[in-house]
């Protein structure tokens, strides 16, 4: 049963300090999605990436965050510096081009002290 | 004034209770349509596509109304693992790709 995975699944770290979070897509799946989940604002789309090639990043603080997919079995959301308002649920989806499905990992749970 | 809107309930249901509710959205050029499923602390899962005929997956039937930009979700004879956040979820197709945008999610809590 093919999953998407997410690394690490909790973090907990200290304002300012960087965070780097990872994602293997589900194998043969060509689109890659990253969102951030909180209680306020329920689940915000981060970025899209089809190919490996970012299409959509609009959703991102781009002062702080940064997303990337150096092969594609493997995607990575960096947040330096951190900040308290950056704790959240990360999670990663992967899909096909062409379908709707998305199909997510199972989140990394953040905590900035 | 968000793109989709749901209320966040929660909606308490009797085990074997029938209980629906809607989802409404802003942009009329929305595409396609799906409800997810989030259980505690867990991730979305597809629960069932949203089709304008309207669909049923056993218990559970999703409805589409067009005109007035809303769809609907109603579960049959409610069991307790039913509970759960039900997000509603539109489509929209860009020229940067499709773009999934979701509800706050409708929490509920089906009881003995």
């Amino acid at each position: 049963d093919a999953r998407v995975t997410q690394t690490p699944r909790d973090k907990v770290t200290e304002m300012g300090q960087e965070v780097t979070m990872r994602c293997q897509p589900i194998l043969g799946h060509n689109t890659v999605f990253w969102y951030r989940q909180t209680m306020m604002q329920g689940l915000e789309l981060l970025a899209y990436f089809r190919n490996r090639a970012p299409l959509d990043d609009s959703g991102m603080p781009k002062d702080r965050f940064s997303a990337e997919m150096p092969d594609a079995t493997l995607a990575t959301l960096k947040i330096q510096p951190s900040e308290p308002r950056d704790s959240a649920v990360y999670f990663c989806a992967s899909g096909k081009s062409g379908t709707d499905t998305q199909y997510f990992g199972p989140g990394t749970r953040l905590t900035v002290l | 004034r968000k793109e989709v809107e749901q209320d966040p309930g929660p909606f308490n249901v009797p085990e074997g209770a029938t209980v629906a509710f809607n989802c409404t959205y802003s942009n009329s050029a929305s595409q396609s349509f799906f409800w997810y499923r989030q259980d505690c602390r867990k991730e979305p899962k597809l629960l069932m596509s949203v089709y304008s005929s309207g669909n049923e997956d056993g218990r559970f039937t999703a409805q589409l109304n067009r005109a007035s930009q809303y769809i609907s979700l109603l579960i049959r004879d409610s069991k307790l693992s039913d509970s759960a956040t039900y997000l509603c979820v539109v489509n929209m197709k860009r020229a940067a790709g499709n773009k999934l945008t979701f509800g706050g999610g409708t929490r509920v809590l089906v009881k003995p």
